[in-house]
């Protein structure tokens, strides 16, 4: 299939490590923020998401952390595998009536290696 | 089927040729998307449809490009007079609800204009 991105920051990671993917998102009034994660050939797949009355959210070894203060998103994987391989979104919304469109960080090349 | 579908999956057109980009999303979904992602880039908005109503076309890039959903269900993008600029993957994407909640995007079509 294509490449998603051939000019993204990357990440390598070994096989069981922990990796931590951080985003800097643009609007301080953004109150809603979703990681993406898109293989290539494919459309991007929802992750996790989080609120902006949240600091801290735990899906099935991804956690989200937010911090407003200085407008950064991290998206923590635990034990990685190697599926998780991919290209790694943010994106971000406010919630505004008719306002629907989410906005994307550039993303990050993760790589497990095996 | 349980997802989002879009076809073709690949297109060439030549400069100055026009194109029709289809969408069918998962049943029942209320809202549409299309977002444009250039190679190495994240997404970015195009439109949204509530229904068959189209909602938000600020990032329409020029009046080339215009989008329909006339039964609330099946979506075309259609671009006229392609250049080489509009090369990217266009992806689809449907969610049950208004509002920027987990949309199911589809794997989009790449577009390659010669």
């Amino acid at each position: 299939g294509e490449s998603v991105g051939l000019h993204l920051p990357t990440l390598s990671v070994q096989e069981g490590d922990n990796s931590i993917i951080n985003c800097a998102y643009s609007n301080s009034a953004s109150d809603y923020f979703i990681w993406y994660k898109q293989e290539s050939g494919k459309g991007p797949q929802f992750i996790i998401d989080i609120r902006s009355n949240m600091d801290k959210r735990q899906g099935q070894r991804v956690t989200v952390l937010l911090n407003k203060t200085v407008k950064h998103l991290s998206l923590q994987i635990a034990a990685t595998q190697p599926g998780d391989s991919a290209v790694y979104f943010c994106a971000e919304n406010y919630y505004n009536f008719g306002n629907e469109k989410l906005t994307f960080g550039t993303g990050t090349r993760l790589t497990i290696i095996p | 089927g349980a997802g989002v579908s879009q076809s073709p999956r690949y297109k060439v057109a030549k400069r100055g040729q026009d194109v029709a980009l289809r969408c069918d999303p998962i049943s029942g979904h209320v809202s549409l998307f299309w977002y444009q992602q250039a190679l190495g880039q994240g997404p970015e908005f195009l439109t949204y449809f509530q229904n068959e109503a189209q909602l938000d076309k600020s990032g329409l890039p020029s009046d080339r490009f215009f989008a329909e959903r006339p039964e609330g269900s099946v979506s075309t993008l259609k671009i006229q007079r392609t250049q080489q600029e509009d090369s990217a993957v266009y992806l689809c994407a449907s969610s049950p609800r208004t509002g920027a909640y987990g949309y199911t995007f589809g794997s989009g079509t790449r577009l390659t204009v010669v």
